[in-house]
């Protein structure tokens, strides 16, 4: 079963407009890490946060980890219509060596 | 190279054929991961390459996936007597070391039909 779980399935806002997405998962991790794709092809890294940080930013991005209640948040501040793509949340898990991506969010800025 | 490289971008088999999926990774990075994508869906983990030895192989899914790593750089990943459940984006990634902390470079990934 997928390790993360990210909800919405789907997101659609106006650009300007704020877009949270999140990732819940189930055992304990070293880090977790967000991934963006555009058109079905290959990922990019967005942000890293490690299981000892609470929240972390880079940009428009803010990410929020809150290991007790096994999720994370993806907040995109003032989003544009290039932002438009699925976000991906994945989790390095403490035993093995993969990283484990959840089914991730469509998220669609409507310009 | 610049970037995870893989070849071909596009394959379309008939049903019962073997297949080859290749990636070049980034230069110098020793760790490598393939995961499968089916339409809409997430990622799923294949096998992952430290080096030359594959010390997780647990997601192929059957006998018929196998991958090897040669020299440490290139993987190819092959499918033998393939099916239409099969078809998927295949995504190679690639990463410095297999360091807790360390991000995966993805390649843009095969897209193989079975028909």
């Amino acid at each position: 079963s997928q390790q993360g779980e990210e909800d919405p399935q789907a997101l659609s806002i106006q650009e300007g407009e704020n877009a949270t997405m999140n990732c819940s998962y189930k055992t304990s991790i070293n880090n977790l890490q967000w991934y963006r794709q555009n058109s079905g092809r290959g990922l990019v890294h967005l942000i890293l946060i490690r299981s000892n940080e609470r929240e972390k930013h880079s940009g428009r991005l803010r990410v929020t980890l809150d290991t007790s209640k096994k999720s994370s948040s993806l907040l995109i501040t003032a989003s544009r219509a290039a932002d438009t793509a699925s976000y991906f949340c994945a989790t390095k898990q403490t035993s093995g060596s993969r990283l484990t991506f959840g089914e991730g969010t469509q998220l669609t800025v409507n310009p | 190279g610049a970037g995870v490289s893989q070849s071909p971008s596009n394959k379309v088999t008939e049903k019962g054929k073997d297949v080859e999926l290749r990636c070049d990774p980034i230069s110098g990075h020793t760790a490598l991961y393939w995961y499968r994508q089916s339409l809409g869906q997430g990622l799923e983990f294949l096998i992952y390459f430290q080096g030359n030895s594959a010390p997780d192989k647990s997601g192929l899914p059957s006998d018929r996936f196998s991958a090897e790593r040669t020299g440490g750089s290139v993987s190819t990943l092959t499918i033998q007597r393939t099916q239409q459940e099969d078809s998927a984006v295949y995504l190679c990634a690639s990463s410095p070391a297999a360091a807790v902390n360390e991000k995966l470079f993805f390649g843009s990934g095969t897209q193989l039909s079975v028909l």
